[in-house]
């Protein structure tokens, strides 16, 4: 099973402020890496998927980068309504397995 | 527009078997590339994929829980349905099915989740 670790755990922020998140991978996943934003009592929502394309409907502040082990998801200015936590999920191998979560909380 | 709801009990006892529902509108699993997930998660914690079926009737488990998971379809009613036999506390989560496409493989739309408590 290919284990995805998130860091850091928390991420404390102003809006208006760049975020770096990093997801990396104990095994190479190539490409197959998306990235999902989840907010309090909803479903994760898609924002990046094959590691670098952003999914219909994202704004352009949300950018993925990376390949092999290490991943980054970076949110050019934060939107007060980007403060959430964010899963990276890798599809390279079975079973599908999903990261421990970035929380972006508000400074 | 594509949506995605679980149904099924809220309780549940252990050693009980859990059946959940996730009823769907706006594609068809007789669509060729269509697939649908079920994905968990325990209160505070991480997301959990558990079993997914596609719409040639290909299934695939999570291969730790395989013994008790069974993944099916109604294509005509478009339904999947999650059955996890044994159930015990630690099974305590949020239960959610969501869609991927073949060409996309990820999990593009989503249901709302259901919470399932299993406790005596």
């Amino acid at each position: 099973e290919i284990v995805l670790t998130q860091s850091p755990a928390t991420l404390s922020l102003s809006p208006g402020e760049r975020a770096t998140l990093s997801c990396g991978a104990s095994h190479s996943v190539g490409s197959c890496l998306a990235w999902y934003q989840q907010k309090p009592g909803q479903a994760p929502r898609l924002l990046i998927y094959d590691a670098s394309n952003r999914a219909t409907g994202i704004p352009a502040r949300f950018s993925g980068s990376g390949s092999g082990t290490d991943f980054t998801l970076t949110i050019s200015g934060l939107d007060s309504e980007d403060f959430a936590v964010y899963y990276c999920q890798q599809r390279r191998s079975w079973p599908l397995t999903f990261g421990g979560g970035t929380k972006v909380v508000m400074k | 527009q594509v949506t995605l709801k679980e149904s099924g009990p809220a309780l549940v006892r252990p050693t009980q078997t859990l059946t959940l529902t996730c009823s769907f509108s706006g594609f068809s699993l007789a669509t060729n590339g269509m697939r649908v997930s079920w994905i968990r998660q325990p209160p505070g914690k991480a997301l959990e994929w558990l079993a997914r079926i596609d719409y040639d009737d290909d299934k695939f488990y999570r291969a730790s829980l395989r013994p008790r998971l069974t993944i099916s379809k109604d294509t005509s009613k478009n339904q999947v349905v999650l059955t996890m036999t044994k159930m015990d506390p630690e099974d305590t989560a949020t239960y959610f099915c969501a869609r991927s496409v073949r060409a996309l493989s990820y999990f593009d739309s989503w249901g709302q989740g259901t919470l399932v408590t299993v406790s005596s």
